[in-house]
């Protein structure tokens, strides 16, 4: 168990609505990351927040958002859902800001458009 | 940004084996190597790092080595077992910004 939960574990939904999903990383770690893992893309990073802050984004779509409360949790909106956004998402969190920090990861949320 | 590159994608070792993956990266700025192993159904887990101050770093069964000048490192398991069998990546941040850069996974399995 690395510390980092994430709510839900599966997510169906129909193409044009919207999820939020919900990270709370683990106790003391500053930074959450967020990932999309699908079969044809791989591991994506799609951001970062440090201590409440966007610290770095990577290939985020427009219609995807997060934030990170000041309890340190974090949320991924995903809006306007197509079928390829069907994927694992994981967020992961460290102590540091860098890259250069040990990320520990969530179990995932698996989200179905259909 | 980075570009990373693992190889092979696909490992099938038996039981007692040695296994060796490697990953190729572009950006001569990163200084910090880690390797992930990602079991069915879980998330990735970090199993090895190495900081570019060092060549070589050892736990246990698992070691990592790091060439920087021609900018590759390599997971390397000995005695492999069933239980090492997974999907296993490598990330090296890209050194400016930072942002983590996943190579593409190596299935690794290892057969009793």
């Amino acid at each position: 168990d690395s510390g980092v939960t994430q709510t839900p574990k599966h997510l169906i939904t129909a193409t044009g609505q919207r999820v939020t999903l919900r990270c709370s990383p683990r106790s003391g770690d500053l930074s959450v990351y967020w990932y999309q893992q699908s079969l044809d893309q791989g591991l994506q990073f799609l951001i970062q927040y440090y201590n409440g802050e966007e610290r770095a984004k990577g290939n985020i779509l427009e219609r995807f958002s997060a934030q990170q409360f000041p309890d340190l949790h974090s949320e991924l909106n995903l809006s306007s859902l197509e079928l390829g956004d069907s994927a694992l998402y994981f967020c992961a969190s460290s102590v540091g800001s860098g890259g250069a920090s040990e990320q520990y990861f969530g179990p995932g949320t698996r989200l179905t458009v259909t | 940004g980075e570009n990373v590159e693992q190889h092979p994608s696909t490992l099938s070792v038996q039981e007692g084996d040695s296994a060796v993956i490697k990953c190729t990266y572009s950006d001569s700025a990163s200084n910090y190597f880690p390797w992930y192993k990602q079991e069915l159904g879980k998330g990735p887990q970090l199993i090895i790092d190495i900081r570019s101050n060092v060549g070589e770093k050892k736990d246990q069964r698992i070691a990592v080595t790091l060439n920087k000048t021609a900018k590759h490192f390599s997971l390397h398991i000995t005695e492999t077992q069933p239980e090492d069998s997974a999907v296993y990546f490598c990330a090296p941040p890209s050194g400016g910004s930072y942002i983590p850069t996943f190579g593409r996974g190596t299935s690794l399995i290892v057969h009793p």
